[in-house]
């Protein structure tokens, strides 16, 4: 099993209050990706990452940044956070990107107040 | 722009029964194809996939064949098991370097004994 560890795995918190979500990997994958899973909605990409300090924006980002410092971790934040962002969120990594086939975290599960 | 679409659930079938769950694609370009699998309380895995037309992937007794002529990836097993139940998702892939996927929304499988 590729090593991603996701933290906290859950949290419960109010609206407007800034919330970071942790992924980190012990792989050293060049490739980082930050979904939200959402009932009829399946996964949907929110940030990634090709590198250290390169990050670019899915299609979902409004109201989430992200940051890379060093290889193994993958920061997800929300600046101020809203219902609407109660869901749960799953890190991804892989060193292949061109072929499609993703590791996932085990999830952090999100609750706004 | 690319979307696939999946047979909504939830699936319940009783244990050796057979299996199919439809996927459907709109894809610009070549996509390369995939299931993911989701057991409960746990991230997604990969299940199998193809990458070109006709391609035929193949996994712990599941089958799915990239079907271009219909745009279709449909997930195919003879006898389910207990062990199968979890959340499905068909996902594609248009390539580049970026490995972004586009999910379905996912189906729900139940086999019950």
């Amino acid at each position: 099993d590729a090593g991603i560890t996701q933290s906290p795995r859950h949290k419960v918190t109010e609206t407007g209050t800034p919330v970071t979500l942790r992924c980190h990997q012990t792989e050293n994958h060049r490739y980082m990706y930050w979904y939200r899973q959402d009932p009829g909605h399946g996964l949907r990409l929110i940030h990634y990452s090709y590198g250290v300090k390169d990050t670019d924006k899915g299609e979902v980002s409004d109201g989430y940044s992200v940051s890379r410092s060093k290889t193994e971790d993958f920061l997800l934040t929300l600046e101020s956070a809203t219902s609407s962002q109660t869901s749960v969120y799953f890190c991804a990594i892989t060193d292949r990107a061109y072929t499609g086939e993703l590791f996932f975290g085990e999830g952090s599960r999100l609750t706004v107040l | 722009g690319d979307s696939v679409t999946q047979m909504e659930g939830p699936v319940t079938l009783s244990e050796e029964a057979f299996l199919t769950i439809n996927c459907t694609y709109t894809a610009t370009g070549y996509p390369s194809l995939f299931w993911y699998v989701q057991y409960p309380g746990e991230g997604l895995q990969l299940l199998l996939k193809a990458t070109k037309a006709d391609d035929k992937g193949s996994n712990k007794g599941f089958e799915a064949t990239y079907r271009k002529e219909t745009t279709s990836f449909h997930l195919e097993k003879g006898s389910v098991q207990v062990s199968d139940s979890a959340v499905y998702f068909c996902a594609l892939s248009v390539g580049g370097s970026q490995g972004n996927l586009i999910f379905g929304k996912g189906t729900k499988l139940s086999v019950k004994p």
